[in-house]
């Protein structure tokens, strides 16, 4: 298994409050990304970085920011935590961001309560 | 911009039965193809992916999908399900020039005894 690892693995949160999710990699891929899952919508890209400091929207990046100051690891964080953004994250990393697949860790379980 | 469409929220066959999942795609330059599958509770695994050449690609578990250009569609089959491929399965495109995998909403398979 690719060495992805999200933490924390479930987190309940206040409306309101910041959050800040983690995922850490040990294959030193380029690409990493941000996707939020919800039944009946899949999966829905937040954002994603193809490199250190270089990051790009995805397209429900609304309310969300995100940060990569090492290879290894890549930040999501919510400014102030709402109950749509209730949700499962999943972190995901990628060589080349086009011919190569793309590697999923464990995910995250966020509740806004 | 990248989109894909499931057309199947949920699939219901019965063990030993011939399965296929629909997929259709929509990418202006050449499109990388990618079937994932979802256990509950887990992440996504990489059932098979597609780039370029036979249009027929073979994965892992039994699974094959076929490209057709001229309808746009990727879909998964398999030649008789077991119960253990009750799972979610997603269709994902990328591409050339593509930074990122773009999804499907997914189809839920449900197998019956």
């Amino acid at each position: 298994d690719a060495g992805i690892t999200q933490s924390p693995r479930h987190k309940v949160t206040e409306t309101g409050t910041p959050v800040t999710l983690r995922c850490h990699q040990t294959e030193n891929h380029r690409y990493m990304y941000w996707y939020r899952q919800d039944p009946g919508h899949g999966l829905r890209l937040i954002h994603y970085s193809y490199g250190v400091k270089d990051t790009d929207k995805g397209e429900v990046s609304d309310g969300y920011s995100v940060s990569r100051s090492k290879t290894e690891d890549f930040l999501l964080t919510l400014e102030s935590a709402t109950s749509s953004q209730t949700s499962v994250y999943f972190c995901a990393i990628s060589q080349t961001g086009e011919r190569t697949e793309a590697f999923f860790g464990q995910g995250t379980r966020l509740t806004v309560v | 911009a990248q989109s894909v469409t499931q057309p199947d929220i949920h699939i219901t066959v019965s063990e030993g039965a011939s399965l296929e999942l629909r997929c259709n795609y929509s990418y202006g330059a050449t499109p990388y193809l990618f079937w994932y599958v979802q256990s509950p509770g887990q992440g996504l695994q990489l059932l098979l992916k597609y780039f370029s050449g036979d249009t027929l690609v073979q994965g892992i578990k039994g699974f094959e999908a076929e490209f057709k250009r001229s309808q746009s569609s990727f879909n998964l089959r398999k030649p008789s399900v077991h119960w253990s491929d009750a799972a979610e399965y997603f269709c994902a495109v990328g591409g050339q020039g593509a930074q990122k995998l773009v999804f499907g909403q997914g189809t839920r398979l449900t197998i019956n005894p």
